[in-house]
């Protein structure tokens, strides 16, 4: 079956700008989970949602901010960007919620440039 | 704060010779640790866990309770194990609720 898809790949966006990213987990994963991956910082948790509902959340200021579709689908986004969020963006699923102990699937990712 | 530390940023090794990342967890209850493994253009997917106990592309990993440790080992790296490898406890709760996070990452290079 098909794996997480995230799009879009690639993206570069000015400073003030608002972006959004999509993912789209395995067929019947209910858990959606985003990270940030840059060099300095490593892999940190944004937020992860089940059955629409956030669950957990990094911490990340509240310019950062996501939802989950019925379908289980995800999107998040960023409002009033700065040079500091480029970034890889990453989109995991799991069957259940990270906390079961399930496998977590990652995405490509989406690599975010601010200018 | 309850938190994952892997001491190193970078390891290089030689072909065939022993390899070990080093992860060292602060936090209590039990732990359920995993490895994951990014290659090279390559997306970020599960080497093992600890609780299956399993030895994947002969790696293995030990939790060791008193030293708080769940190194990862390989007895003769290959030049295809050149990759980052990321250690990651299972969501633990903290003041900002549950996050499932992961360590710092160490860079495997093995030399031919």
């Amino acid at each position: 079956k098909a794996g997480v898809t995230q799009t879009p790949r690639y993206l570069i966006k000015t400073r003030g700008q608002q972006v959004t990213l999509s993912c789209s987990p395995i067929s019947g994963h209910r858990s959606v989970s985003w990270y940030q991956q840059t060099p300095g910082q490593g892999l940190q948790f944004l937020f992860e949602y089940f059955s629409e509902t956030q669950r957990n959340k990094g911490n990340f200021p509240g310019r950062f901010s996501g939802r989950q579709f019925s379908n289980s689908r995800s999107e998040m986004n960023v409002s009033t960007l700065e040079l500091g969020d480029s970034a890889l963006y990453l989109c995991a699923s799991s069957l259940t919620a990270t906390n079961s102990g399930n496998t977590i699937y990652f995405g490509e990712g989406s690599w975010l440039t601010v200018v | 704060a309850q938190r994952v530390t892997q001491p190193e940023k970078l390891l290089s090794v030689f072909k065939g010779a022993p390899v070990e990342l080093k992860c060292n967890y602060s936090y209590s209850g039990s732990p359920e640790l995993f490895w994951y493994v990014q290659y090279s253009r390559q997306r970020l997917q599960l080497l093992l866990r600890h609780i299956s106990r399993e030895s994947i592309k002969g790696f293995t990993a030990d939790l060791n309770k008193g030293e708080t440790s769940f190194h990862l080992k390989k007895p003769f790296a290959q030049e295809e194990d050149s990759a980052m490898y990321y250690c990651a406890p299972l969501p633990y709760r903290d003041n900002y609720g549950q996050n499932f996070v992961f360590g710092p990452g160490t860079r495997l290079s093995v030399l031919p």
